[in-house]
């Protein structure tokens, strides 16, 4: 299961407090994903990189933010603008060799706020 | 933007039977869908997928087909196994972007 993680597994923070999840990749891969997941539902995508220093929003970017400084890591912070932030949090990645179609998904983080 | 539908939501089968889930999209410009896997608690993972330039896929038990037409592709899994059970995801990709369907949650009964 190598190749891209994501820390922690399980995170819980009090409402109203900013958490921001890891995302990290050895693949070499360029592009890199964040993917919303509630439960009994499909996945949701929050926002996207191609390259380093740039990124774009997905469906559902509000509340959210991120930052690409590394090819290797695109990390995601949950603000407190986000009104329902309890989820499953899902990584991905995929390389522009292969035209950028399969994604590695990360094993994913599961965020709770009360 | 691309607008993925994926029906059942559940299917539930008798060990050995097949099934067969089904998915439209709206985007007339998507030109890639995998299909992924998704086992309690773990992470998707890519079981089959097919470009706009192919109409079917096989890879042992599992075959995906393609209707461009009429913008809707397919997953069909024979002599399903317990180990099959699972929620299956389809996805469309246009652009750099995959839209998901909503998932399918498959039980295979023993």
């Amino acid at each position: 299961d190598g190749g891209i993680t994501q820390s922690p597994k399980y995170l819980f923070r009090k409402e109203g407090q900013n958490v921001t999840l890891s995302c990290e990749q050895n693949l070499n891969h360029d592009a890199m994903y964040w993917y919303r997941q509630d439960p009994g539902q499909g996945l949701r995508l929050i926002y996207y990189s191609q390259i380093v220093n740039d990124f774009q929003k997905g469906d559902i970017a509000e509340g959210y933010s991120v930052s690409r400084e590394k090819k290797e890591s695109f990390p995601l912070t949950v603000t407190s603008a986000q009104k329902n932030p309890t989820a499953f949090y899902l990584c991905a990645s995929s390389s522009s060799r292969t035209g950028g179609r399969e994604q590695y998904f990360g094993p994913g983080t599961r965020l709770t706020v009360t | 933007g691309e607008n993925v539908e994926q029906h059942p939501s559940t299917l539930s089968v008798q060990e050995g039977d097949s099934a067969v889930i089904k998915c439209t999209y709206s985007d007339s410009a998507s030109n890639y869908f995998p299909w992924y896997k998704q086992e309690l608690g773990k992470r998707p993972q890519l079981i089959i997928d097919i470009r706009s330039n192919v109409g079917e896929k096989k890879d042992q038990r599992i075959a995906v087909t393609l209707n461009k037409t009429a913008k809707h592709f397919s997953l069909h899994i024979t002599e399903t196994q317990p180990e099959d059970s699972a929620v299956y995801f389809c996805a469309a990709r246009a652009g750099n972007m995959l839209t998901f369907g909503g998932g399918t949650r498959l039980m295979v009964k023993p």
